[in-house]
């Protein structure tokens, strides 16, 4: 089946750690998506790639960092520059038309301890 | 930025009741999504409507626009305990490059 993965599902990191979430998809989509969603509110963009070797910054860049080197793949490092890590981190895929909407995965819960 | 605002922020509804849910956005849009998220979980797809069109219907579920108002509504008929969830709507801007702008949602609770 088609779909799109990520992992961990939950994941805790110590303050000045670098930690990286996984995003793959087998679906041979373009576009690939992160998102952060604090608790009770919506989706805000952290970074998005349209084509591999290629991404751009969202809304909240700041503190996060990416790699498009496969079609398939699009981790999310959340650095230690990143004051606030903790959230729910969605990460989705489309196709470059826009018809049938995104794809997302099941979520990494990112907690700082 | 928040394109999107969802109306009412949390809903309460009986089991076979009607709930329905607006969108408000700001700007020139290619066409407008709506996304369903049940606690701790993903988004899915639930409807996409275009900015040339004025209605349309999957299943339960009816989507209206209006471009001049900038304004969506989602009607969920015939209500069921599992479509407790939350509803997003989402943007898709003109000249955004393609990436979506998602309002803050509405938190629906069917009753049974």
């Amino acid at each position: 089946d088609g779909g799109i993965t990520q992992s961990p599902k939950y994941l805790f990191r110590k303050e000045g750690q670098n930690v990286t979430l996984s995003c793959e998809q087998n679906l041979n989509h373009d576009a690939m998506y992160w998102y952060r969603q604090d608790p009770g509110q919506g989706l805000r963009l952290i970074y998005y790639s349209q084509i591999v070797n290629d991404f751009q910054k969202g809304d909240i860049a700041e503190g996060y960092s990416v790699s498009r080197e496969k079609k398939e793949s699009f981790p999310l490092t959340v650095t230690s520059a990143q004051k606030n890590p903790t959230a729910f981190y969605l990460c989705a895929s489309s196709t470059v038309e826009v018809k049938y909407g995104y794809t997302f995965g099941s979520g990494t819960r990112l907690t700082v301890v | 930025s928040q394109q999107g605002e969802e109306d009412p922020q949390a809903l309460s509804i009986q089991e076979g009741e009607n709930a329905t849910m607006n969108c408000s956005y700001k700007t020139s849009i290619n066409n407008l999504q709506w996304y369903r998220q049940n606690s701790g979980r993903g988004l899915v797809h639930l409807i996409l409507i275009r900015s040339n069109e004025r209605e349309k219907h999957s299943g339960r579920l009816r989507v209206t626009l209006d471009t001049s108002k900038k304004s969506s509504s989602l009607l969920i008929t015939a209500s069921r305990a599992a479509d407790t969830a939350s509803y997003f709507c989402a943007t898709d801007a003109r000249g955004s490059a393609r990436q979506l702008t998602f309002g803050s949602g509405t938190q629906l609770t069917v009753l049974p």
